[in-house]
Formats: C-alpha cells, structure tokens, sequence
C-alpha cells in the first residue's frame, strides 16, 4: 500500500480563521477523499479530489466551507475556513494507491487533529 | 444513500474468548466491505475486506462473513488478545460513481481483558 502523509499532525486556531491540511502520497493515484472523525465519533466523507476536475462534495459538506485542491497525483490539500469550535475534529485523507487501476481498497492518512477555541 | 448500522456499540471480553461485531447495510447496490481497526490517537487501519461474490474470508484469528440477501456482514475475531483492544468500523462501498467512498458504521469498541 501507498505512504500517507499529512500535515499538520495537529493544530490549535482560533475561531474564525482558516487552517490547510495536507495529504502527500508516495506514489501517484488517480482518487484522494477527504473524512472528518468528529470527537469519539465514526468517520464522514467530506469530498472525493481527483485530479483535474473539481472536488465532489457530499452532502452537508460544501465547497465555501470546506475548499480542496488536487494539482498534481501525489498531492491534495483541504482547508477548514472561518472554523469554529464545531469544527473540531480529526481530518483524514485516503486512497487507493493506484493510478493505473483503481480500487475501492482504501488506505488512510495519519490525520490531522483540529482544536478550535 | 447507504447507511450502515453497527452493533454493539462496545464489546468486553475475556482474552481467549471470541468477538463478534454485526453490520448492515441499506444500499443493495454495495459490494465491497472492508473492516478498519483503530487505535486511540491512531489511524483506521484495514484489517480485511470482503467482496459480495465471496460469502466468508479468513486471515488468522479473523473472518468476516456476508449474508447479501439480508444485507448483513459480521467480524468475528478468535483467540482474542489485549492487543486486539481497540475501536472497530465496518464500512460499505457502492462501486459505480461511489467507486472508493466509504460510508463507515458507528464503532466498535473492544476491550479485551487479560
């Protein structure tokens, strides 16, 4: 499986600005998605970042809120904006670790943990 | 969409005993099941899949098995040991336009007592 990782590991902001995570992969991959783990809680897909298309967010989550860029195959990054304290959580990317042949196979990120105050 | 329901929420057990959490699931369009496992303050890791044309998986002390017609798929976990201690997710995938996006269950939370 790919090498996932993610920085920062962990941040404390204040409410009302913004913070942007990034996801590095060792090898190219055609899909990355985004998760948010909500304290104690299971894990919510936030969007899918395939590389050049936009971002395709589920719902509850959108694009304002929660910008993703994708600019090249090893690369993503999310941004939680004008975060408040609800938006404390651990944010995950994953992937497949493939380009050529993509599965459902999932692998995941260290993950960032958010505190907002 | 899919939702996936997860059962117990939290599971003890005495080392040695066996484990077993339940899923289902709502989309009968689903047709790949992994199970992550997680540690506090780690990451899910995948500890093993089942896909809907097989019926039941092995890889050591763990199975899972899948029951298509009553959209249900089960962990069971032999020999337990305080290793094995930890939160478990299931989690259901559609293929087609879903290919990859994963809809987790609520949790499981093992403790294994020595």
């Amino acid at each position: 499986s790919a090498v996932i990782s993610q920085k920062p590991s962990r941040d404390i902001c204040q409410r009302g600005t913004s913070l942007t995570i990034q996801c590095q992969v060792d090898s190219q991959v055609t899909m990355m998605f985004w998760y948010r783990q909500q304290p104690g809680q299971s894990l919510t897909l936030i969007a899918t970042a395939n590389q050049g298309s936009e971002a395709t967010y589920e719902s509850g989550f959108v694009i304002d809120k929660f910008p993703i860029s994708r600019p090249n195959l090893t690369f993503s990054t999310l941004t939680v904006s004008n975060m408040s304290p609800e938006d404390s959580s651990i944010y995950l990317c994953s992937t497949d670790g493939q380009a050529s042949f993509p599965t459902d196979t999932q692998y995941f990120g260290p993950g960032t943990r958010l505190t907002v105050l | 969409g899919e939702n996936v329901e997860q059962h117990p929420s939290t599971l003890s057990v005495q080392e040695g005993d066996s484990a077993v959490i339940k899923c289902t699931y709502s989309d009968s369009a689903s047709n790949y099941f992994p199970w992550y496992k997680q540690e506090l303050g780690k990451r899910p890791q995948l500890i093993i899949d089942i896909r809907s044309n097989v019926g039941e998986k092995k890889d050591q002390r763990i199975a899972v098995t899948l029951n298509k017609t009553a959209k249900h798929f089960s962990l069971h976990i032999t020999e337990t040991q305080p290793e094995d201690s930890a939160v478990y997710f299931c989690a259901a995938s559609a293929g087609g336009t879903s290919y990859g996006k994963l809809t987790f269950g609520q949790g499981t939370i093992l403790t294994v007592h020595p």
